[in-house]
């Protein structure tokens, strides 16, 4: 059974600040992640994904991973009290249908 | 907001009883997948339609069935409730099968079952 594990945190960062939140995947044949931001109440809302070793930016936003280390992190550089929320990452299967969700981090940003 | 909708918006059904949810796609959208999320967990997989037909199943019950309409609308049926089938029910729907499709979640339905 695949897993996708995340620090439920809460990880708490003052404004302005980086944050960083982690990842870990058991399947070592997935090839595409996803990071969701899910507001209070609220549905999850993609962020970005990444297919490729390495680093992918956009905007505030860096994506990172490495496929050696099963390892997915996302970086969210000038925090903002907005930013407030839990944030999931997720993996694909092969045929690329279904998505394996963490269980996400509770990221809280102070003003 | 997305222009994916879900109905009702909560639900509270007895163990034992049947439920109904309902999703209706973003126009131009083929593809649902159907997702349950328990308090302070992430979403699971329930499964995928694409053109009126199951495309992938997670693992999930066989009392858990779903439909989709020519207007590629989707239905989640569950049968037989037991309590830990209360969460949040979220649909989502995107342009093709494939993840890489990016898939725009609905509001979700709230279901309790007690």
């Amino acid at each position: 059974q695949k897993e996708v594990e995340q620090n439920s945190g809460p990880l708490s960062v003052p404004e302005g600040a980086i944050a960083s939140l982690n990842c870990t995947y058991s399947d070592r044949g997935s090839q595409s992640f996803f990071w969701y931001r899910q507001y209070s109440g609220k549905s999850p809302e993609l962020i970005m994904f990444i297919y490729s070793n390495g680093d992918k930016e956009d905007g505030r936003f860096t994506a990172q991973l490495n496929k050696a280390s099963q390892y997915v992190s996302l970086l969210i550089r000038d925090s903002q009290p907005s930013d407030s929320a839990t944030y999931l990452c997720a993996d694909a299967n092969n045929a690329g249908n279904m998505l394996t969700f963490g269980g996400g981090t509770r990221l809280m940003v102070k003003p | 907001e997305t222009g994916v909708t879900q109905s009702p918006t909560h639900l509270i059904k007895t163990r034992g009883q049947q439920v109904t949810l309902r999703c209706s796609s973003q126009s131009g959208h083929n593809t649902v997948s159907w997702y349950q999320q328990a308090l302070g967990q992430g979403p699971q997989f329930i499964f995928q339609y694409y053109r009126e037909e199951e495309n992938g199943r997670g693992n999930f019950p066989p009392r858990f069935s779903g439909l989709q309409f020519p207007n590629y609308s989707s239905e989640l049926n569950v049968n037989a409730l037991e309590l830990d089938d209360s969460a949040l029910y979220l649909c989502a729907s995107s342009s093709g099968t494939s993840a890489t499709y990016e898939q725009y979640f609905g509001p979700g339905t709230r279901l309790t079952v007690t």
